[in-house]
């Protein structure tokens, strides 16, 4: 029973071209994350949502945004990407901050 | 700024071959620490949480222990389907919802 869903799971964009990925949840929590994974390197925090309240990392670029229009799902907009985008762009739920994380499959992005 | 170093990057075992892997960490009040297991083109799976120096877990072959610097992830007789990246985050009392994620321990089991 997947809890956290991304859709697509593998997107080829072009450099420039805007890209929406998704994420939903069954699990109703109230911390939906959102992280970049580079080959080989840790996981980086973008963004989260507390509910409806946005939280955005200082070093997030502004290409980055993301829209929670309700509980169950979440969506990472690309504005422009650049061929440093590609990477794997994992999403994350949990119960209450600072409670253990629950990640989706990914979505791999290549930005061409 | 919290910090976490796991060590080695790579580990690669013999079937039945014990070892663990270690994380080092710098956190401004520990509010937990958390193993996870990634497979390639997956997202990480959670195993462990750990709140305070001396807890420990198990979960199969899989032992986690915490000292107030570091954790470490024990693996008993590891088993092929073990091979995975294992990542160990951290949170903090200053790091708002913020897990402070290692660059993981990459093992690999040879039958």
């Amino acid at each position: 029973d997947a809890m956290v869903i991304q859709n697509p799971r593998y997107q080829v964009t072009q450099f420039g071209k805007p890209v929406t990925l998704s994420c939903s949840q069954t699990l109703n929590h109230n911390v939906m994350y959102w992280y970049q994974q580079k080959s080989s390197q840790a996981p980086k925090l973008l963004f989260h949502y507390y509910d409806k309240d946005f939280n955005n990392e200082a070093d997030t670029p502004d290409n980055f945004q993301s829209r929670r229009p309700n509980t169950s799902f979440c969506f990472l907009d690309i504005r422009s990407p650049g061929l440093g985008d590609t990477a794997m762009y994992l999403c994350a739920t949990s119960r209450d901050t600072s409670e253990k994380l629950f990640f989706g499959s990914g979505t791999q992005l290549s930005v061409l | 700024e919290d910090q976490v170093t796991q060590s080695p990057e790579a580990l690669r075992l013999q079937e039945g071959e014990s070892s663990s892997l270690n994380c080092s960490y710098t956190v401004s009040g520990l509010r937990g620490l958390f193993w996870y297991r990634q497979d390639p083109g997956k997202g990480p799976e959670f195993l462990f949480t750990l709140y305070s120096a001396g807890e420990e877990k198990e979960k199969e072959r899989l032992k986690a222990t915490l000292t107030k610097k570091e954790s470490f992830l024990h693996i008993t007789a590891p088993k092929p389907e073990d091979s995975a990246t294992y990542l160990c985050a951290v949170v903090g009392k200053t790091s708002g919802s913020r897990l402070t994620f290692g660059e993981g321990t990459q093992l690999t089991v040879n039958p």
